[in-house]
């Protein structure tokens, strides 16, 4: 079981919003170390959505949106299309590691 | 253009032996940390190792360490992942990764190799 605790599944319909959450501790997201998002499409590589908590790299579309409190993160992706189905996970360091971790992963279903 | 490109991956024995390549292009070399991230068949993904760009810091996941060893070579601008020992539960796709900063350990990983396919068993 990972340290940042993603729900296993979402779905939502077209055009709708969806949030994914990420549940860290004190000594992760808690401790304001960065949150990235990653997506991963079937069959692919995962692909980078979001990084440093909230910014977008090129080429992202703005209806991926992050945000980050406490020891938490979320995704949020509005005007939902059929090509988001895909696999999203967090990332941050963990200082009781020595190391970086992943969520577990989130299953979106459009 | 950024490209990685990993190769070496195959089917080995319970306590083998296999390294992975993985050859960048496209950006300073040097200037990024570089690492492996693994994921099993259906599973998550899992940091396996990283090292920095003057490879003077290195990184292993718990469930690797003592066995992988990462490893850069500049004149290549390569990446390699030797692999001792290996077990049944590292079966796995194994993703060649670029750090976006210069801030070891904590930099999102913004380029992503195809993957290689690693599989252990009798």
């Amino acid at each position: 079981q990972s340290v940042l605790t993603q729900p296993p599944s979402v779905s939502g319909a077209p055009g709708q919003r969806v949030t994914i959450s990420c549940t860290g501790t004190s000594s992760n997201i808690g401790a304001d170390y960065d949150v990235q998002w990653y997506q991963q499409l079937p069959g692919t590589a995962p692909k980078l959505l979001i990084y440093d908590n909230y910014n977008r790299p090129s080429g992202v579309p703005d209806r991926f949106s992050a945000s980050k409190s406490g020891t938490s993160a979320s995704l949020a992706i509005t005007g939902l299309q059929a090509e988001d189905e895909a696999d999203y996970y967090c990332q941050s360091y963990d200082s009781s590691l020595g190391g970086s971790l992943f969520g577990g992963g989130t299953k979106l279903t459009v | 253009e950024v490209q990685l490109l990993e190769s070496g991956g195959g089917l080995v024995h319970p306590g083998g032996s296999l390294r992975l390549s993985c050859a960048a292009s496209g950006f300073r070399f040097d200037s990024h940390s570089m690492g492996w991230v693994r994921q099993a068949p259906g599973k998550g993904l899992e940091w396996v190792s990283v090292i920095s760009g003057l490879a003077d810091n290195t990184y292993y996941g718990n469930s690797v360490r003592g066995r992988f060893t990462i490893s850069r070579d500049y004149s290549k601008n390569t990446v390699y992942l030797q692999m001792n020992s290996l077990r049944a539960e590292d079966t796995a796709v194994y993703y060649c990764t670029k750090d976006r900063s210069h801030n070891f350990l904590q930099s999102a990983l913004d380029y992503w190799g195809q993957g290689t396919l690693v599989t252990v068993s009798s």
